[in-house]
């Protein structure tokens, strides 16, 4: 069975500051994996995803993810945080194999960022 | 454009009422979800779609029922709504393909009083 782990369910950093929400995987087959956003009160918004090919992922609103297979980690990193990046972040995954369509998702992360 | 609609996004109603929350999407996607979330929580999968006439509980009991009569249309009933239904409901569509991710609606807040 697939499952995510989002460490730290509140992470706060000041603006200009590093950015980094983690994400750890399980899986028995190779994933397919992906953050998500929400802003109060919307829907999830895909950031960016990680379908094996490069192991880089550049994602939309300056965010990007690095997939490492040894340490089953799909880890969310923005250089410098802006007012505008707060809002709740999910972690997901499913397996690149089968008829099995549904994301897992992580409990989530919510970034604040202090002025 | 492409898109995925979810009607109404807030609606407050009485204890007893039947209720239809609607989500359609433009996209022809197979793939529709629905998804129960109290605010600041995780996303709970309650119905999912894998196509017309296809319609399948997910992983939360819940008391609300899905059709799948058209491609594009995914309605969720409640036929009795309780204070304990009061939530955020998120519809999602995604093609087939496991390397594609899901698109959401802006979700239903539903408060029953």
């Amino acid at each position: 069975a697939q499952s995510v782990t989002q460490l730290g369910s509140h992470v706060s950093v000041s603006e200009g500051a590093l950015v980094l929400l983690r994400c750890n995987y399980s899986s028995s087959v190779p994933p397919y994996l992906f953050w998500y956003v929400q802003y109060p009160n919307q829907g999830l918004q895909l950031l960016l995803k990680y379908t094996s090919a490069a192991t880089l992922v550049k994602g939309i609103n300056g965010f990007e993810a690095e997939f490492k297979k040894s340490e089953t980690s799909f880890h969310l990193t923005k250089p410098s945080a802006h007012m505008s990046d707060a809002a709740e972040y999910f972690c997901a995954v499913r397996i690149s194999g089968g008829s099995n369509y549904k994301l897992t998702f992580g409990k989530g992360t919510l970034l604040t960022v202090n002025p | 454009e492409a898109d995925i609609y979810q009607t109404p996004r807030y609606l407050v109603i009485g204890t007893g009422k039947k209720i239809t929350l609607e989500c359609s999407q433009t996209m022809g996607h197979d793939k529709m979800y629905w998804y129960q979330q109290d605010p600041g929580m995780e996303l709970h999968l309650i119905h999912y779609s894998y196509g017309v006439n296809s319609t399948e509980k997910g992983d939360l009991s819940s008391e609300s029922t899905v059709s799948r009569i058209r491609t594009e249309h995914f309605p969720l009933t409640l036929e009795s709504a309780r204070p304990s239904h009061t939530s955020q409901y998120l519809c999602a569509s995604s093609p087939s393909g496991a390397n594609y991710g899901y698109t959401f609606g802006s979700g239903t807040r539903l408060t029953v009083v």
